[in-house]
């Protein structure tokens, strides 16, 4: 069975750090581009940034670049999401996701929430 | 970037209906959409990817056309499972973007 568990979440004050990691299972981790994706309170759904399967190709949403830093440890099964100088619009669900043949996503994780306020 | 536009934003129908919803791309993303269904304080589940490629254990009421800019989802007879919200997200180019949301609900 394909497990994402995400953890990490929490309150943190705006200009504050936070990193996000991602427990994965049930799947060869090595062999998939990873993602992360979030979700506002009562928003629609925001792509953040993704990794290819040997860290060379990363993507950034503009609304995180310079502030986030996506990472994995294939060794580990793991995906993490370095968060820093955090603001309020980044208040939201995070999601794991495994990415399919293509860029699409066909596995997600339950989701941890991250909010900012002082 | 591109943009995706779902339309409507709001759907209100019955069990056993037809419905269709529409997603709008700002230009051509050829067949790299996806669509999804969310249900509350639940995480996302793929439907369709390709364009019209059901995933694996999606109901066959569900099914996905279109090419190019415009595309559709459709639930051919809506259980009391679909009310739900649904995404398109084009995964033709980075950043990869979904649309706002439709919102399926019991009329």
């Amino acid at each position: 069975e394909v497990q994402l568990v995400e953890s990490g979440g929490g309150l943190v004050k705006p200009g504050g750090s936070l990193r996000l990691s991602c427990a994965v299972s049930g799947f060869t981790f090595s062999s998939y581009v990873m993602k992360w994706v979030r979700q506002a309170p009562g928003k629609g759904l925001e792509w953040v940034s993704s990794i290819d399967t040997s860290s060379s190709i990363i993507y950034y949403a503009d609304s995180v670049k310079g502030r986030f830093t996506i990472s994995r440890d294939n060794a580990r099964n793991s995906l993490y999401l370095q968060m820093n100088s955090l603001r309020a619009e980044d208040t939201a669900v995070y999601y794991c996701a495994r990415a399919g043949l293509k860029n699409y996503i066909v596995y997600w994780g339950r989701g941890t929430l991250v909010t900012v306020s002082p | 970037d591109i943009q995706m536009t779902q339309s409507p934003s709001t759907l209100s129908a019955s069990v056993g209906d037809r419905v269709a919803i529409t997603c709008r791309a700002s230009q051509s993303i050829s067949r790299w959409l996806a669509w999804y269904q969310q249900n509350p304080g639940k995480a996302p589940k793929l439907l369709i990817y390709e364009a019209s490629t059901l995933e694996s254990g999606v109901p066959s009421r569900f099914s996905g056309s279109g090419s190019g800019a415009e595309f559709t989802l459709t639930i051919s007879s809506l259980q009391p499972d679909d009310f739900a919200t649904y995404y398109c997200q084009q995964y033709n180019s980075p950043p990869w973007t979904f649309g706002q949301g439709t919102k399926v609900e019991i009329k």
